[in-house]
C-alpha cells in the first residue's frame, strides 16, 4: 500500500508569483483534502476533492485553487503570492463511501512554501 | 461555529508519568473525531478515532480517548510516556454526515508534549 505523497518538499517563491504543489493520493483512495498549517497552529482546510469534483472549500481566497486528476492524485495552485502564504501545505486523501459514518484522512509530508 | 480547542499548549512530563491532553469541541449534532500526532520531523499521523459504538476507544503506541458527549469532549491518555512520545498532538473534529464541506477536519491548535529521559 502506497501512502500519500506530495512534491515538492520545499518551495522558495516570490511575492506575485505563482506556484503549483503535488499531491499522489493513497492507493484505493478517492477524495483528497488539501489545508495550510502556520507555524505553532493547526491546519486550516483550503478545500476538499472527491471524484474529480471540489466538495466544499474553507475560507481561502479564489486566488487558491485545486484540480483532481481521474487516477486521483490532486494539484494545489496559489496565484499571486503573498507573504502569508508561507506555511507548511498539507494534503490528505480518504475513502469516501456514500452511507459511511466518516473518512479517516491520511496525511502526506507536506510541501513547506516560503514567499519571500 | 465550529471549533476545537486543546487546553493545554505546552505539557512537560518525565517518563513514566500519566498523560491527559484535554479536547472540547463546539457542534451541536455528531460528530467524528480525531487525535493525530506529528514526531519532530515526520507527518502527521493518526493516532486513534472515534465515529461511533464504544466511547472509550484505544489507539497506537498505548493511548486512548474516551468521548464524552455530554462534555463535549474527546481527551487523550496515556497511563505511562516515554521519551519517544515527545511530539506535538491535535485533536480534530468532523461532522458526520455526508454533505458538502461538512467532510473538512476542524483542528485544535496542537499540544506540544516534551517527555524528559
Amino acid at each position: 500500500e502506497t501512502g500519500v505523497t506530495q512534491s515538492p518538499t520545499h518551495l522558495i517563491k516570490t511575492r506575485g508569483q505563482q506556484v503549483t504543489l503535488r499531491c499522489s493520493s493513497q492507493s484505493g483512495h478517492n477524495t483528497v483534502s488539501w489545508y495550510q498549517q502556520a507555524l505553532g497552529q493547526g491546519p486550516q482546510f483550503i478545500f476538499q476533492y472527491y471524484r474529480e469534483e471540489e466538495n466544499g472549500r474553507g475560507n481561502f481566497p479564489p486566488r487558491f485553487s485545486g484540480l483532481q486528476f481521474p487516477n486521483y492524485s490532486s494539484e494545489l495552485n496559489v496565484n499571486a503570492l503573498e507573504l502569508d502564504d508561507s506555511a507548511l501545505y498539507l494534503c490528505a486523501s480518504s475513502l469516501i463511501l456514500a452511507g459511511d459514518l466518516g473518512d479517516t484522512q491520511y496525511f502526506g509530508p507536506g510541501t513547506r512554501l516560503t514567499v519571500l | 461555529a465550529q471549533s476545537v480547542s486543546q487546553h493545554n499548549h505546552h505539557v512537560i512530563l518525565s517518563e513514566a508519568a500519566s498523560l491527559e491532553l484535554g479536547c472540547n469541541y463546539s457542534y451541536g449534532g455528531t460528530v467524528n473525531l480525531f487525535w493525530y500526532v506529528q514526531y519532530p520531523g515526520q507527518h502527521l499521523q493518526l493516532l486513534l478515532k472515534y465515529f461511533s459504538g464504544d466511547p472509550l476507544v484505544k489507539g497506537i503506541k498505548g493511548f486512548e480517548a474516551e468521548f464524552i458527549k455530554s462534555k463535549f469532549s474527546f481527551n487523550l491518555r496515556k497511563p505511562s510516556v516515554q521519551w519517544s512520545d515527545t511530539a506535538e498532538y491535535f485533536c480534530a473534529v468532523t461532522p458526520s454526515n455526508w454533505a458538502g464541506n461538512n467532510r473538512k477536519l476542524i483542528w485544535g491548535l496542537g499540544t506540544s508534549l516534551a517527555v524528559n529521559p
